[in-house]
């Protein structure tokens, strides 16, 4: 979806090693979230950002650190992949009296 | 946010009205309907939102009863590309909710042609 940039696509990692997701957004929105997806479910909410230097946890928390960087960028981290964490992870972003926006995905798999 | 309720899975004719009700019966005065799609493996895609009175765009249109226990969102003329799963969602405030959307299972919408 145009304005939301998310990276990689893909990623596959071992148990155990660390990665960061990547999320720009050029709508200039105070709000940032990000999602995640397993199979035949809904999307479930990680962490949350409302404006630029606070992060809350959403409702599945463990295992995740963000970081919202400035008002365009806000990254979700794994310290240590479990293959409970295989997923597709959405980003997104919105303002109070607007509609939210969401990326591409990432889709990654821990083997 | 009140909870929603929609059925699983619809199926609807290529070129036909889709009609993908949702219900609401907990929902507070101040909440407002949401509507987003997700065709597989996208990001969830707005569609349209309302509190009160009926609402169209240019993709669909919400119809909300007037007791706001329940809503519909009608594509009017649906397409194969209208497949997806269609989520219905109570949100307190006027927008996107700054501490983000409560996704349930949705609605899988299949178009047949």
């Amino acid at each position: 979806n145009a304005g939301v940039t998310q990276t990689p696509k893909f990623q596959v990692l071992k148990t155990g090693q660390s990665m960061t997701l990547q999320c720009a957004q050029d709508m200039n929105h105070n709000s940032m979230y990000w999602y995640r997806q397993d199979p035949g479910m809904g999307l479930r909410l990680i962490y949350y950002s409302a404006s630029e230097g606070t992060t809350d946890k959403g409702e599945v928390p463990n295992g995740y650190n963000v970081s919202r960087l400035n008002k365009r960028e806000f990254s979700l981290r794994l310290e240590s992949a479990a293959p409970s964490q295989t997923s597709v992870y959405f980003c997104a972003n919105s303002e109070r009296n607007t509609e939210a926006f969401f990326g591409q995905g990432t889709r990654l798999t821990v083997v | 946010d009140a909870k929603t309720t929609q059925p699983t899975s619809m199926d609807c004719a290529e070129g036909r009205a889709a009609n993908l009700p949702c219900n609401h019966s907990t929902i507070s005065g101040n909440e407002y309907v949401y509507w987003y799609r997700q065709i597989h493996s996208q990001g969830p895609q707005y569609i349209i939102h309302g509190l009160k009175n009926n609402e169209t765009n240019e993709m669909a249109s919400l119809i909300i009863t007037e007791d706001r226990k329940s809503s519909t969102l009608i594509l009017p003329h649906a397409t194969l590309r209208d497949t997806a799963v269609y989520y219905c969602i109570a949100i307190l405030t006027s927008g996107g909710g700054a501490d983000g959307l409560t996704f349930g299972k949705g609605t899988h919408l299949i178009i047949q042609p």
